[in-house]
């Protein structure tokens, strides 16, 4: 059962352009974690969010936690082509092992 | 810091070869876990290792097998892999607090 669902899966966009990434659940998370990958890499952390509607910005990126912990929002301003990635996010449902609960991933490339 | 290192970057083994990948990291974490990825898919949860005891094992065969020497260091030994077993296998570790994991950059992994 996929408790994360993350959309869209893939998105093509011209640079500059604005676009936003979703991730929903009917559980609640303790915290959600935002990672970015490339290919053959691993998964690079942009943010962790703990707190119902706490917005985090990263540059050109922003970051929101829903109020009831259950969903989270990524949002990129004037997309550029070294965004291009896979975007995963993943909530942690506060088990004593820190089980990670993943989205499918968000195929995004920026094109020139 | 927060730098989680894998060795080795890539591996190619026959079927009947025994290899082990390495990892470690030097920010005190306690929990460590090893993952596997298929391409744009989410990462796949195989071991969790708490305070360097087995916490979970997500019914991973016996062909991978999990070593913890130390808080700072998690292999995983390899033996009588399948083709199938090909993929980026990714260690992370687990920052208590926040309960973010920060990944390493993978193995590649290729099995002929």
């Amino acid at each position: 059962t996929q408790l994360l669902e993350q959309s869209p899966q893939f998105l093509s966009i011209q640079e500059g352009e604005n676009l936003t990434v979703y991730c929903n659940s009917s559980s609640v998370f303790s915290s959600l974690q935002w990672y970015r990958q490339e290919p053959g890499e691993g998964p690079v952390l942009l943010v962790t969010v703990v707190t119902g509607g706490e917005v985090k910005k990263l540059k050109r990126l922003t970051f929101q936690f829903g109020d009831a912990r259950k969903d989270s929002s990524l949002h990129i301003t004037a997309a550029q082509p070294g965004d291009t990635g896979l975007y995963l996010c993943a909530g942690d449902r506060g088990t004593s092992y820190g089980k990670l609960t993943f989205g499918q991933g968000t195929i995004l490339t920026v094109h020139p | 810091d927060t730098e989680v290192t894998q060795t080795p970057k890539h591996l190619v083994m026959g079927m009947t070869n025994k290899k082990s990948l390495k990892c470690e990291q030097h920010m005190g974490h306690r929990a460590m876990y090893w993952y596997k990825q298929k391409a744009k898919k989410p990462p796949e949860l195989m071991f969790v290792y708490s305070y360097e005891k087995l916490s979970i094992n997500e019914s991973v065969p016996s062909r991978f097998s999990p070593e913890c020497p130390n808080s700072s260091l998690l292999n995983l030994h390899l033996h009588a892999l399948q083709p199938e077993d090909s993929a980026l296998y990714l260690c992370a570790s687990r920052e208590r607090g926040t309960d973010t994991q920060y990944f390493g950059p993978g193995t590649r992994l290729t099995v002929l």
